[in-house]
C-alpha cells in the first residue's frame, strides 16, 4: 500500500488563490488517477476533480487539478476564493486492490 | 436525481454486530460498482470496502478484512455492509458511494448522507 500526504491546513483570503498538495510516498503519482473531494461539515463528500484534472459538471472552473511527476504529487488549485469554499479537501487514488485517501486538508477562507 | 440513503447505524458495544443498508435510486443500480467509505473523527475519510456491479469482485481495507462483509441485491437496488466484532476504532460516519463504472477500483461520483456508528461500552 501507498500513502497520500496532505498538509493539515491551509488558509487564504477571499479572492486569492490557494493550492493544496498531495504527495504519494511510493509508486508513481502518474500510475493511477487522482481525485479530489470536498467535505463540508454536516454534508456528503462532493467530487470536485477526477482523473487528475477533470471537472465534473457543475463544478466551477475556479477548481483545477494537476500532477507533477518530479515531486510525485498532485495538486488542487482554487482561484477566486469564496467563503463557501471553506471545507476539508481530500485527495484519493487507488491501486489494483485498494482505495487510498489522503489525510485531508482544512481550508480556511479568512 | 441520484439518491443514496444509508440506514442501520447506531450505538453498539464492542464485539457486537451491525448491518448497514444503502437504498439507491435515480440510476441503474446494477450497472455500477459501489463502495462503503467512513469518516473517522480525527482521522478523516477511510475506504472500507467495494463491490463490483455483479457482486463477484469485492475488496476490503486491511483494518476490516475478516470482520466486515459487503454485499448487494440488484433486484432491490440495495447495498449492505455486515459488520461483525466491532471495535471502538470502527466508530465513524459510514457513507455509501456510487462508482463511475461497473468495476470496483474507479472513482466515486455520488455519495449518500451517511449513517453514524458508535462503538462504545
Amino acid at each position: 500500500n501507498f500513502i497520500l500526504t496532505q498538509p493539515h491546513s491551509v488558509s487564504e483570503s477571499p479572492g486569492k488563490t490557494v493550492t493544496i498538495s498531495c504527495t504519494r510516498n511510493s509508486g508513481s503519482i502518474a500510475s493511477k488517477y487522482v481525485q479530489w473531494y470536498q467535505l463540508r461539515p454536516g454534508s456528503s463528500p462532493i467530487i470536485v476533480i477526477y482523473e487528475d484534472n477533470q471537472r465534473p459538471p457543475g463544478v466551477p472552473d475556479r477548481f483545477s487539478g494537476s500532477i507533477d511527476s518530479s515531486s510525485n504529487s498532485a495538486s488542487l488549485t482554487i482561484s477566486g476564493l469564496r467563503a463557501d469554499d471553506e471545507a476539508d479537501y481530500y485527495c484519493q487514488s487507488m491501486d489494483s486492490s485498494n482505495v487510498v485517501f489522503g489525510g485531508g486538508t482544512k481550508l480556511t477562507v479568512l | 436525481e441520484i439518491q443514496l440513503v444509508e440506514s442501520g447505524g447506531g450505538l453498539v458495544q464492542p464485539g457486537r454486530s451491525l448491518r448497514l443498508s444503502c437504498a439507491a435510486s435515480g440510476f441503474i443500480f446494477k450497472d455500477y460498482a459501489m463502495h462503503w467509505v467512513r469518516l473517522v473523527p480525527g482521522r478523516g475519510l477511510e475506504w472500507v470496502s467495494g463491490i463490483s456491479w455483479n457482486g463477484v469482485s469485492r475488496g476490503y481495507a486491511e483494518s476490516v478484512e475478516g470482520r466486515f462483509t459487503i454485499s448487494r441485491d440488484n433486484a432491490k437496488n440495495s447495498l449492505y455492509l455486515q459488520m461483525n466484532d466491532l471495535r471502538v476504532e470502527d466508530t465513524a460516519v459510514y457513507y455509501c458511494a456510487k462508482v463511475r463504472a461497473p468495476v470496483v477500483y474507479y472513482y466515486m461520483d455520488d455519495w449518500g448522507r451517511g449513517t453514524t456508528v458508535t462503538v462504545s461500552s
